[in-house]
Parts: structure tokens; C-alpha cells; sequence
């Protein structure tokens, strides 16, 4: 156990619509990031946030959308979904902002099926 | 042209073999390198963290970062069945927390 929750873990939807993945970092850790992992692409970094702020971005679609709140839980957005959106998505955290020391521990993950 | 190329495998040894996984990159400004474990279906568990070149130990894993070829690699001593699962190597150059996965190489240790 990473120390790292994911909610919900299982997500089934149609097209079109929006839902949200929500995800609490480690006791301690002040960075959160957000990865999609799907079979042809493998695991990709979608965004982070560090303290509450947006740090560094990825190829994340406009569609989606995420944040970090004062209590350092963070949440993803994604709407208008498209059956390509159907994956696996990770959340990470780590103690620094992801500069030099960088581990990130993952969470179980929410696996997102759009029908 | 991936940022981060490695084999998918599957791999497959025998109980108590000795097992070496590998990736090559393209960029070099990668600083840090880190391989996780993947079982099926469950979040990606972080086993080996290095920075820049030379070789890391920890229990049956060793891993070897040669940034002159741009190359890293994991070796798992006397393998058992339950290191069966996915394996994937990460690495970032630390101006940011955005890590580069590859592929991953599925492994199956045989009993």
C-alpha cells in the first residue's frame, strides 16, 4: 500500500458525459500528478499541481480538467467523453515539488470505461 | 521516434534465474531513472530510484544507469513466481515532476 487513494476505483459511463476521479496524496506529500495508462499509449502524464498550484502539464486534452484543494486531495475532470478516454488513471504523489528529488508513489487507480 | 524505448516482451525464465530488463532513451537531459512494478490491473509500485550514472543495489534488484549510452537496465537475482508482473522504466530530468514510462516488459517467472 502506497499510502496513495484512489476513488472510485471503478467508473462505467457513456459518451458525452463528465465524471470526476478524485485522489489523496500521502501524509506529508505536497505534490500531486495524474497519468493515463491505456494499451496503445502506455502510462502517459496527463498534469501536476504542487502546494495548489498548477507545475507542469502534459498532453492533457482540453477537455479534461483537474486541481488541487487547500487540503492537498486532488481531483480530475474529464468531460464530453469520448470512448478513447476508456483507461486507466493513476494518480501519484511525492514529498517535492519535482525538481531533484522526485519519487513518486502511485495509487491503485480508477479504471474509466466509456460506453 | 519514443522518448523512452523498451522491449514488451514477454519474457519468460525459469525459478532462480537471474533476469535483466532494459531501455534505451533519446534525451540527455534524463537525470533520474526509476523502474516500477506493475501486477495486473493494480498501480505501478516504485523499486529502484537513481540518480545520473553507476549502479544501485537493493536485495535481489540492481540497477545500472550508463548515461554515455544512454541506457539503463534492471537485473532481479534468483527470481521467484511472484516477481511475475510488469515492469517499467521511468526517468525525468528534473526541471519538472513529469515522468517518461516505457512500454513496460511483461515477465513471467516459471516455477
Amino acid at each position: 500500500d502506497s499510502g496513495v487513494t484512489q476513488t472510485p476505483k471503478h467508473l462505467i459511463t457513456a459518451t458525452g458525459q463528465r465524471v470526476t476521479l478524485r485522489c489523496s496524496p500521502r501524509s506529508g506529500d505536497l505534490s500531486v500528478y495524474w497519468y493515463q495508462q491505456s494499451l496503445d499509449q502506455g502510462l502517459q502524464f496527463l498534469i501536476q499541481y504542487y502546494n495548489g498550484e498548477e507545475r507542469a502539464k502534459g498532453n492533457i486534452l482540453e477537455r479534461f480538467s483537474a486541481q488541487q484543494f487547500p487540503d492537498l486531495h486532488s481531483e480530475l475532470n474529464l468531460s464530453s467523453l469520448e470512448l478513447g478516454d476508456s483507461a486507466l488513471y493513476f494518480c501519484a504523489s511525492s514529498v517535492e515539488k519535482g525538481t531533484g528529488d522526485n519519487e513518486q508513489f502511485f495509487g491503485p487507480g480508477t479504471r474509466l470505461t466509456v460506453l | 521516434q519514443k522518448e523512452v524505448e523498451q522491449d514488451p516482451g514477454p519474457l519468460s525464465v525459469p525459478e532462480g534465474a537471474i533476469v535483466s530488463l532494459n531501455c534505451t532513451y533519446s534525451n540527455s537531459a534524463f537525470q533520474y531513472f526509476m523502474w516500477y512494478r506493475q501486477y495486473s490491473r493494480k498501480g505501478p509500485e516504485l523499486l529502484m530510484y537513481t540518480y545520473s550514472s553507476g549502479n544501485k543495489e537493493d536485495g535481489r534488484f540492481t540497477a545500472q544507469v550508463d548515461k554515455s549510452s544512454k541506457y539503463i537496465s534492471l537485473f532481479i537475482r534468483d527470481s521467484q513466481p511472484s516477481d511475475s508482473a510488469t515492469y517499467l522504466c521511468a526517468m525525468n530530468s528534473g526541471n519538472t515532476g513529469k515522468l517518461i514510462f516505457g512500454q513496460g516488459t511483461t515477465l513471467q517467472v516459471k516455477p
